[in-house]
């Protein structure tokens, strides 16, 4: 079976500090991943992807992101976080075979302290 | 330009009743995906259109659930009899390119409260 985990409901750190978001999938096959984030009151917005190229990779924002197959991880970072970064963030896997079906992380709810 | 809207932006019903919700996806885009995001839940696909039609409704949670879309553009989710279980964000989605989550452009939700 396919699934996602996000294994922090929340994270607080403070400005400035690195951020990570941490984010595991199981699944048999080859992932397509991302990385989304909600800002209060907006829409799902795409920070990043993983398709099979380049393991690291870099997003709007600072943020990037390193999957590794033998760990099955797909964790989000941040050299220095900006009060702008508190938000909901979200872990999406997709799966070829899995046609349109997408499987979404619980979210983790980020907190700046200034 | 114009994204993705979806109205009414927050709704407040009894048990019971049937409530519609209203998803405009940006102009030209021919997928439409619904999701639904509840309290320590996180996002949950309900369906996905190809223009007019639903080859993928396997997220739907029941039988009180549809959804249809119409000339390709418009699309509204019908929950019929709702359930306190039901209270939840329910966004929409609009893409131009078929499957693909990366080109999804995403709505700003609707906020379900069944009493």
């Amino acid at each position: 079976a396919q699934s996602v985990t996000q294994l922090d409901s929340h994270v607080s750190v403070s400005e400035g500090t690195p951020v990570l978001l941490r984010c595991n999938y199981s699944s048999s096959y080859s992932p397509s991943l991302f990385w989304y984030v909600q800002h209060p009151n907006k829409g799902l917005q795409l920070l990043l992807k993983y398709t099979s190229a380049a393991t690291l990779v870099k997003g709007i924002n600072g943020f990037e992101a390193e999957f590794k197959k033998s760990e099955t991880s797909f964790h989000l970072t941040k050299p220095s976080a900006h009060m702008s970064d508190a938000a909901e963030y979200f872990c999406v896997v997709s799966f070829a075979v899995s046609g349109n079906q997408f499987y979404f992380g619980t979210g983790t709810s980020l907190t700046v302290i200034p | 330009g114009a994204g993705v809207s979806q109205s009414p932006s927050n709704k407040v019903t009894e048990k019971g009743k049937d409530v519609e919700l209203r998803c405009d996806p940006i102009s030209g885009h021919t997928a439409l995906y619904w999701y639904r995001q509840s309290l320590g839940q996180g996002l949950e696909f309900l369906i996905y259109f190809q223009g007019n039609s639903a080859p993928d409704k396997s997220g739907l949670p029941s039988d009180r659930f549809s959804a249809e879309r119409t000339g390709g553009s418009v699309s509204t989710l019908t929950i019929q009899r709702t359930q306190q279980e039901d209270s939840a964000v329910y966004l929409c989605a609009s893409s131009p390119d078929r499957g693909r989550i990366e080109t999804q452009y995403f709505g700003p939700g609707t906020r379900l409260l069944v009493l």
